[in-house]
């Protein structure tokens, strides 16, 4: 079966630093996104990892470890902005299979 | 401003009605992808679409149904609505390739009454 596990919510301070893990289990891989999505919104991209390792965008960064089933995004020097919910999608073949989400709400 | 094009943003029906989401993908892509997403359920993968041809299917059901046409536009017919069909229904697109995000569509907000 498809299962991706992420935490349902988290809290942070603004100006730290928060780790979002998500699990998976799926038939399939070629790759794993990360979104985010502010409440009502479109899901915006932020992330992708296909091999094992750390990728850095600016303020986000997400790790792979493909033999674990387990990624992370680190989310630095957070922002009253970043409150929204990041969502772990698997690719497999050419579907997107998403986890519940994680709703992250920061506090000043 | 992702470049995918949903309408219409809002749609109030009854049970028992039928209604036509339509998306047009950015310039370019040529998959279209269907979404929806309830609360207790997350995004769930519908359908994909690759040059007008049918491409994947997720857990669509029979009721629905969805098409890609020769100007890459997509439409989802959804029939025999449920109270439960009620969501928010997103278009993806994207170009061909494994590492190639998807971008999402600002998203139809079907509501059953």
């Amino acid at each position: 079966g498809q299962n991706i596990d992420q935490p349902t919510e988290m809290t942070a301070t603004e100006g730290a630093i928060v780790q979002i893990n998500c699990t998976y289990q799926t038939s399939g891989f070629n790759g794993l996104f990360w979104y985010q999505q502010h409440a009502g919104e479109a899901p915006t991209f932020l992330s992708y990892n296909v091999l094992d390792g750390l990728e850095e965008k600016g303020r986000f960064s997400s790790f792979l470890s493909r033999s674990k089933g387990y990624s992370y995004l680190l989310l630095k020097e957070l922002q009253m902005k970043d409150s929204a919910s990041y969502l772990c999608a698997v690719r497999d073949l050419g579907k997107l299979i998403f986890g519940q989400g994680t709703e992250l709400s920061v506090k000043p | 401003d992702s470049g995918v094009t949903q309408t219409p943003k809002h749609l109030i029906t009854a049970t028992g009605q039928r209604v036509t989401l339509r998306c047009s993908p950015r310039s370019g892509d040529l998959s279209v992808y269907w979404y929806q997403q309830s609360l207790d359920q997350g995004l769930q993968f519908l359908i994909q679409y690759y040059n007008g041809e049918e491409r994947a299917k997720g857990n669509i059901l029979e009721r629905f149904s969805a098409q890609q046409f020769p100007d890459l536009h997509s439409e989802l017919n959804l029939s025999s609505l449920e109270l439960g069909d009620s969501a928010l229904y997103f278009c993806a697109s994207s170009i061909q390739g494994e590492n190639q995000p998807q971008h999402f569509g600002d998203g139809t907000r079907l509501s059953i009454l």
